[in-house]
């Protein structure tokens, strides 16, 4: 059982928006900033948002973030086949470590 | 360009240890914080620990305090994870990762590909 409660699955078509959440409590998230990870089928985690909605320079505007309160949401707009992935939340905690949401599963439909 | 390479994995019966190690180049290995984040097959992330640029600093998951140690060469520009007393639930993929900025110790920027881990009698 995860720390951080996220959506097994969510699915969309290829131009659509997808949204992606991540409840926490005042323990983690909400009283920390919220980091976004991509898992590509095979692949080592990327970092896509840092610090609630911030991009690496080289993520695209497609993704973004948000914040409220004890939950955070992820935002896909123009879907893309090769957007298919897994997609965890992560936050600190404080017990003093990292936590991470169960992941979710975008299919591209 | 940063690069991290995880090595040590294997297969390693219950009870006996085991010592990871991430090589990093491409960056400042002294100025940043390092994580190891593990993944068990067909699972999802689990954060294991974080040391602080100069070891100053360590925290552990309640899964492995006590049983893993995390230390950093700076002179080696190495990382690595010595876990003993190792549970067939330690079975997973282990991957180091690097702090965003210097300041970040667990905003995960940069990912090795990970070393496989498998504990088995």
């Amino acid at each position: 059982q995860s720390v951080l409660t996220q959506p097994p699955s969510v699915s969309a078509t290829p131009g659509q928006k997808v949204t992606i959440s991540c409840s926490g409590s005042s323990s983690n998230i909400g009283n920390n900033y919220v980091s976004w990870y991509q898992q590509l089928p095979g692949t080592a985690p990327k970092l896509l948002i840092y610090e609630d909605n911030k991009r690496p320079s080289e993520i695209p505007d497609r993704f973004s973030g948000s914040k409220s309160g004890t939950s955070a949401t992820l935002g896909i707009t123009g879907l893309q086949t090769g957007d298919e992935a897994d997609y965890y939340c992560g936050t600190w905690d404080s017990s003093l470590s990292k936590v991470f949401g169960g992941g979710t599963r975008l299919t591209v439909l | 360009q940063v690069q991290l390479v995880e090595s040590g994995g294997g297969v390693v019966q219950p009870g006996r240890s085991l010592r990871l190690s991430c090589a990093a180049s491409g960056f400042s290995f002294s100025s940043y914080g390092m994580n190891w984040v593990r993944q068990a097959p067909g699972k999802g992330l689990e954060w294991v620990a974080v040391i602080w640029y100069d070891g100053s600093n360590e925290y552990y998951a309640d899964s492995v305090k006590g049983r893993f140690t995390i230390s950093r060469d700076n002179s080696k520009n190495t990382l690595y994870l010595h876990m003993n007393s190792l549970r067939a639930e330690d079975t997973a993929v282990y991957y180091c990762a690097r702090g965003l900025t210097s300041g970040s110790y667990t905003i995960l920027g940069y990912w090795g590909q990970g070393t496989l881990v498998t504990v088995s009698s």
